[in-house]
């Protein structure tokens, strides 16, 4: 197994609504990452985790809260959303400092 | 901190023939990783090359080369024999070595047509 699964693919939601974006790796990896990617804009680093820890929040809102049940899944939990906030979100997972990153195919969100 | 700049919003090749994409990037670090990755309208990041900052040699991959110039801090993309399947958004990146996990630095993107 060589890829990174995100679900949902396409999510839609009010700004008064909680909800969850799942990724999964059973590559072994042990640090996951959330990006947030704007429409032709590059890929903007959220948060980090390394073996389990949270390692980076790069001042990302609090109405976007990860957490990472265990070495193979990351979550991203959503609430209170602003329109500004729909985007494409990609998840990742990389070995260590030397291995490649793998990305996931990402969530396209909207928020209504 | 470490900046990587793309000055080509937009080019265009035709199928067959070739394409060098642009990129060059800021650091202090002597140790550190270039990459570009392609992301086609189906929007998943795929990894095309990457090139590790002490090794001399340019790295190759089939159709895709680079050329690494550490002095100048400029990594370019050659893409040859250019394909349809070669349109995409392409961004280069730079990662630091100070962490034991992997932080990119990208830039603002390539949008490569391929004109068949």
């Amino acid at each position: 197994d060589t890829e990174v699964t995100q679900t949902p693919k396409h999510l839609v939601m009010g700004m008064t609504n909680k909800k969850s974006l799942k990724c999964e790796q059973h590559m072994g990896h042990r640090a996951m990452y959330w990006y947030k990617q704007k429409a032709k804009k590059p890929p903007e680093l959220m948060f980090v985790y390394s073996y389990e820890k949270l390692s980076i929040n790069e001042s990302v809102p609090s109405r976007f809260s990860p957490e990472c049940p265990n070495s193979s899944l990351l979550n991203l939990h959503l609430h209170a959303l602003q329109p500004e906030d729909s985007a494409l979100y990609l998840c990742a997972s990389s070995q260590d400092r030397a291995g490649v990153t793998v990305f996931g195919p990402g969530t396209r969100l909207t928020v209504l | 901190a470490q900046t990587v700049t793309q000055s080509q919003p937009e080019m265009s090749v035709q199928e067959a023939e070739t394409v060098t994409l642009s990129c060059t990037y800021d650091t202090s670090e002597s140790d550190y990783y270039l990459f570009w990755y392609k992301q086609p309208p189906s929007r998943q990041m795929i990894l095309v090359i990457r090139q590790e900052a002490y090794k001399q040699q340019n790295a190759t991959e089939n159709r895709f080369s680079v050329n690494f110039q550490k002095a100048a801090k400029s990594f370019s993309l050659k893409i040859s024999d250019s394909q349809l399947g070669d349109a995409a958004m392409y961004f280069c990146a730079y990662r630091t070595t100070l962490y034991n996990f992997n932080k990119f630095y990208f830039g603002s993107g390539t949008k490569l047509n391929v004109k068949p």
